[in-house]
């Protein structure tokens, strides 16, 4: 069965520092991957998603990721925070092979942003 | 738009008491699901459905039950409920491939969420 797996539950970082939360998914033939953000007391939103194509992607507020498919991988990664970035983030894969079109989301990473 | 509505925002429910958890969405996407979130743990998909009348267990079906007489709505039922089901509930829906192309596969919209407290 699919699993996703983000290592850091927490990921404290300045603000205007870059930062990078990871994603690592088990093997699949195909795989559809998404990134969702959460602010406080709020649903999920979509960040971005891979389908095809380019292995790099980009999303709203700044924010790209990188499908690495050797690493199983699908990093998330963005140049400069802000405060208004600190939420929590979901990686998500959704695996086509399967047919049953489920999603399987990761524990998230909780993003603080420092002044 | 709506988008996804979810009712009640809150709840508190006294062991073994029943409820219904209500969603709906406007969009004509043909797959819904209802997820349970969880400190530490993420989102865990409880149920799913396809389409009206197609519903299917997720990761941890047990003490729900859904239905899905229409499109737009898909509510979970609590039998029985229990403390260990205290938790933030989510709906959400999405289109299926083919259907809307392969742009908009699977991109799941979220409800606000039901915070459920169990005593």
């Amino acid at each position: 069965a699919q699993s996703v797996t983000q290592l850091d539950s927490q990921v404290p970082v300045f603000e205007e520092a870059p930062v990078e939360l990871r994603c690592n998914y088990s093997s699949s033939v195909s795989v559809y991957l998404f990134w969702y953000v959460q602010y406080p007391n709020q649903g999920l939103q979509l960040l971005l998603k891979y389908l095809s194509g380019s292995t790099l992607v980009k999303g709203i507020n700044g924010f790209e990721a990188e499908f690495n498919k050797s690493q199983t991988s699908f990093h998330l990664r963005k140049p400069s925070v802000h405060i208004s970035d600190t939420a929590e983030y979901f990686c998500a894969v959704s695996d086509i092979t399967s047919g049953t079109y489920k999603y399987i989301f990761g524990t998230g990473t909780r993003l603080k942003v420092l002044a | 738009n709506a988008g996804v509505t979810q009712t009640p925002k809150f709840q508190v429910l006294k062991t073994g008491q029943s409820m219904t958890l209500q969603c709906a969405q406007d969009m004509n996407h043909e797959y819904m699901s209802w997820y349970r979130q969880d400190p530490g743990m993420g989102l865990r998909l409880i149920h799913y459905s396809v389409g009206a009348g197609i519903t299917d267990q997720g990761e941890v079906p047990n003490g729900y039950n859904v239905s899905r007489s229409t499109t737009e709505d898909f509510p979970l039922r609590l039998l029985s409920a229990a403390p260990s089901q205290t938790s933030v509930y989510f709906c959400a829906s999405s289109y299926i491939l083919g259907l809307a192309g392969e742009s908009s596969y699977n991109e799941q919209f979220f409800g606000p969420g039901t915070r459920l407290t169990v005593l």
